[in-house]
């Protein structure tokens, strides 16, 4: 079955700066990759994703990126806010199944 | 526009005690539903998803049942609780993508 890793576990950056959260996935057959924002307590929230026939999707200060031959994909968080930090997950699924595998998670943290 | 209640949002229950958690999703029809469950500082597992109407696919054995009784409830039942049940418990729904959508999940203290 599918199995996402992601890295790193934990990210400190400075406001303003540009945060990388990078994931990798097992099975060639996934072909949709959401990313989630879980904030303390709360559900996680769907911010952004993409699916295997785009390489790269962008809304305002988060991009997406894709790479198949590699199985992996990333998050980039420009200029990063306070209000960034949370637990950010990304996960993988296969169309043709409804098992939704997640990534373990990073906490980002954004410090003013 | 659609949105997804879980109730209660924390349950302090003790070890052999029943359980039943309820998810009801509003403004939209026919939606799969999952359960999912979070342990703290861990990614999510998926429980129990269900296309339909009394069909319910189990992903993991264990301690738990679900149930859905009509087309947007979604329900999470255990007879006997266990230590190891504790965590953050979450349900989801989509509705012909693959796009789930989460609701703000119940965090159950098993003691």
């Amino acid at each position: 079955g599918e199995n996402v890793e992601q890295h790193p576990s934990t990210l400190s950056v400075q406001e303003g700066d540009s945060a990388v959260i990078k994931c990798t996935y097992s099975d060639s057959a996934s072909n949709y990759f959401p990313w989630y924002k879980q904030e303390l307590g709360k559900g996680p929230q769907l911010i952004i994703d993409i699916r295997s026939n785009v390489g790269e999707k962008k809304d305002q200060r988060i991009a997406v990126t894709l790479n198949k031959t590699a199985k992996h994909f990333s998050l980039h968080i420009t200029e990063t806010q306070p209000e960034d930090s949370a637990v950010y997950f990304c996960a993988a699924k296969n169309t043709g199944f409804q098992k939704l595998v997640f990534g373990t998670g990073t906490r980002l943290l954004v410090s003013p | 526009s659609q949105t997804i209640h879980q109730w209660p949002a924390t349950l302090v229950q003790p070890v052999g005690s029943p359980l039943s958690l309820e998810c009801t999703v509003e403004g939209t029809s026919n939606p799969n539903l999952y359960w999912y469950r979070q342990a703290a500082g861990r990614g999510l597992q998926l429980l129990f998803y269900s296309v339909g109407i009394g069909q319910i696919s189990s992903e993991v054995p264990q301690n738990l049942s679900a149930s859905r009784p009509q087309d947007r409830q979604f329900i999470l039942s255990s007879k006997k609780l266990l230590l190891s049940d504790s965590g953050f418990y979450l349900c989801a729904w989509s509705v012909g993508t693959d796009t789930q959508y989460f609701g703000p999940g119940t965090r159950l203290t098993v003691l």
